[in-house]
């Protein structure tokens, strides 16, 4: 069976610190990916999504950057945080293969809690 | 751009209670999610509708998928304490490889022992 991980669980940084945040996937091949970001324990912004290793695709403009090196690996960073980059961080796959129905059901990983002092 | 419409936003019930959430669409959708997530975790996938018409259960919980394929609702029969959460519904449109889910803000739900 497939298994989403996102490490660290939670984490606090200080202001201009960088940042590296952690997903991985098992039990699948070829997964799409995404990155979400959930402010005040409500409402799923989407931030990145790849479809493949070294393809991101940002939603918004920010301060963070996605980067994909392995095939069930997504990576999440910045330079320099902002006080605004705090947030509930959540990772989610989807299967690519085979194509059609289902091929848009997202599962989520556990969320890592980011918080920006 | 596409968006779904839950409301309200909170929901409070009695233990024991049916409970009906709904999520409306300007949009069409070829598919729609329910989620739910407890706090501090991430959301989890109750139900999936792939069909216009669908009616799918899962336990105590049902979903159907709209027949105009802009809207869907969430039963829950029989609350107890553990149903409490934020309910997301999430809507989406196969295109091939960049498939992306367009979610609702949520309803809270509240269940009164």
């Amino acid at each position: 069976s497939q298994t989403i991980h996102q490490w660290p669980a939670t984490l606090v940084q200080p202001v201009g610190s960088p940042l590296s945040l952690e997903c991985t996937v098992e039990g699948t091949s070829n997964p799409n990916l995404y990155w979400y970001r959930q402010a005040a324990g409500r409402g799923l912004q989407l931030l990145f999504y790849s479809v493949g290793i070294g393809q991101i695709s940002s939603e918004v403009p920010q301060n963070l950057s996605a980067s994909r090196p392995q095939d069930r690996q997504f990576i999440l960073s910045s330079k320099k945080l902002l006080l605004s980059d705090s947030g509930f961080y959540l990772c989610a796959w989807s299967s690519t293969n085979p194509p059609g129905q289902g091929i848009d059901t997202q599962y989520f990983g556990p969320g890592t809690r980011l918080t920006v002092l | 751009g596409q968006q779904l419409n839950q409301s309200p936003q909170s929901m409070f019930i009695q233990e024991g209670e049916d409970v009906s959430m709904n999520c409306t669409s300007s949009s069409i959708f070829n598919t729609w999610l329910w989620y739910k997530q407890d706090p501090g975790e991430g959301p989890v996938l109750l139900i999936a509708l792939y069909k216009a018409g669908e009616l799918t259960s899962n336990g105590r919980l049902t979903a159907q998928f709209g027949i105009t394929r802009k809207d869907s609702f969430l039963n829950i029969s029989a609350s107890i304490p553990s149903d409490v959460g934020i309910y997301f519904c999430a809507g989406a449109n196969y295109t091939g490889a960049n498939s992306k889910l367009t979610f609702g803000k949520g309803i809270t739900l509240s269940v009164r022992p």
